[in-house]
Formats: structure tokens, C-alpha cells, sequence
């Protein structure tokens, strides 16, 4: 597909269970986005990788909250001991330029509920 | 701390008329505005954009509208289309950085 694809597409979890959520960005695409989406809330920021290098993670809530993207391609976002306020969509966003404040490219999401 | 704000959270429109959804902003660092298109368990997808060098892009049946001094924005879609009912968020970002989102408006489009 040419689109930034997400997987799994819904992840029910026990509080305190780990999990990982992958992101396969558009190919060729430089910069790639964690964004978190409450409930009738807007996208928030997580963290921003330009290829390999991870530039920003201001927005990761706390350090259950861990993302790598080693390759400069596909990006997995985990979150370890997760808890019911974690509940939430997990967006992906790419991007063929280097910087963050550009059009992105979304997939569909990663819907995470956590019991 | 919300720096872009989305004050009406749903909007219902007959079909053929004016679809006009509000966004405010409080950075005054924010140098790049855009409008996403969102239906329902989809990604939100990129409609148009805005520098803060202009005050109107037109693209198609949508226009951003930009008031640097009120730091507000807006989009119009005319005419609205049903295939047009979706929410939409606006989002703003300084410098290349750190893109901010509005929590969205869901707009209606009665045929």
C-alpha cells in the first residue's frame, strides 16, 4: 500500500501489561510522528523522529512511554505497564520533509483500551 | 495548555449552502495553519493549508481564511456536499515545529 499503515488496528490490554504498536511509514518518507488521541480531543504530540534519529519526545507522557525507529523506517512505540489512563487512539504521521510543521501523512490508528 | 482551540464541537449544514468552521490560536509563533479532514476509524487526511505571509488560500470548493491581529482562522466549504460530513481539525505550528491540533469540529451536511 502507498499510505502509512498501523498495526495492530485495536489492542485490549490488562493494566500493567506491556505493549507495542508498529507504524510503517510512506516509503522514502524523512520524518515520522507518535501523536496520541483522546476521546473527542485533538492529536497530541508524542514524539518526532527524522530518519533514525529521534529529535523530539517532549510529549511522551511519562517513561512507561518509549519509541524507537532504528532503521529510519518502520517506528514501534511502546508503553510499558500500561495503565486505564493510557486508553486512547495512537496516530502515526509521516512526513517527506525534515521538519514537524508540514503536511503529514496519517494511518488509521491504533485504538488502545486498557482495562 | 491548549494552544489552538476549536470552540464549537459539532456543525450541522444544509446541503448547497456555506460550511464555516472556526479555529482561534494563542502563540503568536505559529507561522503555518492547516485544516485535516477526519472519517470516522481513518487517519485524519491534510485539506489545505495556510502561511501567515497570506490572509486566503483557495483551494476548490475550500477557503482558509487567516486574522493575524485576532489570531483566528477559518475554512469554508462551499457549497457543502453530505460526502463533505466529517470532522475536521485545525492545527498550527512555529517555525517547522511542534504541530499543535484543535480537539476538531464534527460538521453535518444534510442533503
Amino acid at each position: 500500500g502507498a499510505g502509512v499503515s498501523q498495526s495492530p488496528r485495536y489492542k485490549v490490554a490488562k493494566r500493567g501489561q506491556d505493549v507495542a504498536l508498529r507504524c510503517d511509514p510512506i516509503s522514502g518518507h524523512v520524518s515520522l510522528f507518535w501523536y496520541q488521541q483522546a476521546l473527542g480531543q485533538g492529536p497530541e504530540f508524542l514524539t518526532y523522529f527524522q530518519n533514525e534519529a529521534q529529535l523530539d519526545k517532549s510529549g511522551l507522557p511519562s517513561d512507561r512511554f518509549f519509541a524507537e525507529r532504528p532503521e529510519g523506517s518502520v517506528s514501534t512505540l511502546k508503553i510499558q505497564r500500561t495503565q486505564q489512563e493510557d486508553s486512547a487512539v495512537y496516530l502515526c504521521a509521516s512526513s517527506p520533509l525534515a521538519s514537524n510543521g508540514e503536511k503529514l501523512f496519517f494511518g488509521s490508528g491504533t485504538q488502545l483500551s486498557v482495562l | 495548555d491548549q494552544q489552538v482551540k476549536q470552540n464549537s464541537p459539532s456543525l450541522s449544514v444544509q446541503e448547497g449552502r456555506i460550511s464555516i468552521l472556526n479555529c482561534d490560536y494563542t502563540n503568536s509563533m505559529f507561522d503555518y495553519f492547516l485544516w485535516y479532514k477526519k472519517y470516522p476509524a481513518e487517519g485524519p487526511t491534510f485539506l489545505i493549508s495556510i502561511s501567515s505571509i497570506k490572509d486566503k488560500n483557495e483551494d476548490g470548493r475550500f477557503t482558509v481564511f487567516l486574522n493575524k491581529s485576532a489570531k483566528h482562522l477559518s475554512l469554508h466549504i462551499v457549497p457543502s456536499q453530505p460526502g463533505d460530513s466529517a470532522v475536521y481539525f485545525c492545527a498550527a505550528s512555529a517555525r517547522g515545529n511542534d504541530m499543535r491540533f484543535g480537539a476538531g469540529t464534527r460538521l453535518t451536511v444534510k442533503p
